[in-house]
């Protein structure tokens, strides 16, 4: 069973960095792009960044755009999001999801979820 | 941007058929999918491209598609169907969501 799983989160103070960690197993990480979705307490979703298989290209929500860097590393299955300048509103579960874009791929995979608090 | 719209709330009995409807101009080009999200647990994909259902999913999940909306179809809902569902598109680089909707069975 394909897995993802989240780690790195917890309570952080507004303009300090934490940084998110999702392993991937039985699935063809190096394939996929990557993607980091947040959800607010009581919200909806909000999609927060992208990164092709190759790592090559990324991509942003304006919300998040100059204090967010998303990286994969394909030899360790894993992927991350660097999240410096943390803000109140930033508070979220965080979910790593790989989502299909090739032709010849059909399932997306989804996480658990990683908690960050931004308090003081 | 793109935008997708759902209900915020649908309503049935057990054993009655719940539709969810999702609209928007992107799934005219791109395909949708349908996940569950119950509390503290991983979202579950129900279906993707528009209306296949992963190999484990329960047969009374379906989906369908006509223009801009794709609506989702629990046939002979479940009192353990209570609980949120999204659909999702991805499309230039990024996804959208809809804003959710809170199926009820009672």
């Amino acid at each position: 069973q394909v897995q993802l799983v989240e780690s790195g989160g917890g309570v952080v103070q507004p303009g300090r960095p934490l940084r998110l960690s999702c392993a991937a197993s039985t699935f063809t990480f190096s394939s996929y792009t990557m993607h980091w979705v947040r959800q607010a307490p009581g919200k909806g979703l909000e999609w927060v960044a992208v990164i092709s298989d190759d790592g090559s290209n990324k991509y942003y929500a304006d919300s998040v755009k100059g204090r967010f860097t998303i990286s994969r590393d394909n030899s360790k299955n894993t992927l991350y999001l660097q999240m410096n300048s943390l803000r109140p509103e930033d508070t979220a579960v965080y979910y790593c999801a790989g989502i299909a874009a090739r032709p010849s791929q059909n399932l997306d995979y989804w996480g658990q979820g990683a908690l960050v608090t931004v308090s003081s | 941007s793109y935008e997708l719209t759902q209900p915020s709330s649908v309503s049935v009995s057990p054993g009655q058929t719940a539709r969810i409807t999702c609209s928007g101009d992107v799934l005219a080009k791109k395909y949708a999918r349908w996940f569950q999200q119950k509390p503290g647990q991983a979202p579950v994909l129900l279906i993707y491209k528009d209306s296949e259902r992963p190999s484990e999913i329960p047969e009374r999940f379906s989906g369908s598609s006509s223009g801009t909306t794709v609506t989702l179809t629990i046939s002979g809902a479940q009192v353990e169907d209570e609980t949120d569902y999204y659909c999702y598109s991805a499309a230039d680089n990024s996804v959208v969501f809809g804003g959710g909707t809170k199926l009820t069975v009672l």
